[in-house]
């Protein structure tokens, strides 16, 4: 059965850092997201992407945060300087036109 | 805008059914869908509705859907222990899937 894979599953981080997590869709999916869950709260939509540009994003998603696709498979999230409450799971997601979103594990972001 | 709401948490005896309630406010949605999260586990799709339909059934599963209330339910019947989990009620809004705060589902023996 296809997946959304990610890695890394776990990252611990300083503060002021930079942190890239990496998503691999599923092959013939055209729209990825980013979403975040903050330990115990709810998932939260950061980012949606299509045609290689951000279709869409929340007021989570301010200047520290960038997505990129460089090449045919990988989809990436760069936060460009972590803050503490950045601390939270990252999860990628993916889908075609029929709605049905899949989820990969979620990348697991501790802040120190 | 858009809002998910849930009640957080719910425990339920082996072997008996469990009602997970949500409601939501878009009722342009096509899709609503729910997800499960076992602990330290990303999201697993178990079953959505088409916004047109009242009701779905797949296996011990059964979702229904009252779009006048804008209110989802999913059931369970012969709720296991590894179903255990916290169950996201989503919606999608436009490109974007909204969740819900997720329902905490204790099974005990």
């Amino acid at each position: 059965e296809p997946e959304v894979t990610q890695t890394p599953s776990h990252q611990v981080t300083q503060m002021g850092q930079e942190v890239i997590l990496r998503c691999v869709p599923i092959s013939n999916h055209l729209y990825f997201y980013w979403y975040r869950q903050i330990l115990g709260q709810k998932v939260e939509f950061l980012v949606s992407f299509y045609n290689n540009e951000i279709s869409e994003k929340s007021e989570i998603f301010d200047d520290q945060f960038s997505v990129e696709r460089p090449d045919g498979s990988n989809f990436t999230l760069k936060i460009r300087s972590t803050k503490l409450e950045d601390s939270a799971m990252y999860f990628c997601a993916s889908n075609s036109d029929t709605g049905e979103l899949f989820f990969g594990e979620g990348s697991r972001l501790t802040v120190l | 805008g858009e809002d998910v709401e849930q009640s957080l948490f719910l425990s339920v005896r082996e072997g008996d059914s469990s009602v997970i309630n949500c409601t939501y406010t878009d009722s342009s949605s096509t899709y609503l869908y729910w997800y499960k999260q076992e602990p330290g586990a990303g999201l697993q799709l178990l079953t959505y509705i088409f916004s047109n339909m009242d009701m779905k059934q797949d296996q011990r599963l059964t979702v229904l859907l009252n779009k006048k209330d804008k209110h989802l339910s999913l059931r369970i019947a012969d709720t296991q222990t590894g179903d255990s989990a916290i169950y996201f009620c989503a919606e999608d809004y436009g490109q974007n899937f909204v969740f819900g705060p997720g329902t905490r589902l204790s099974v005990l023996p």
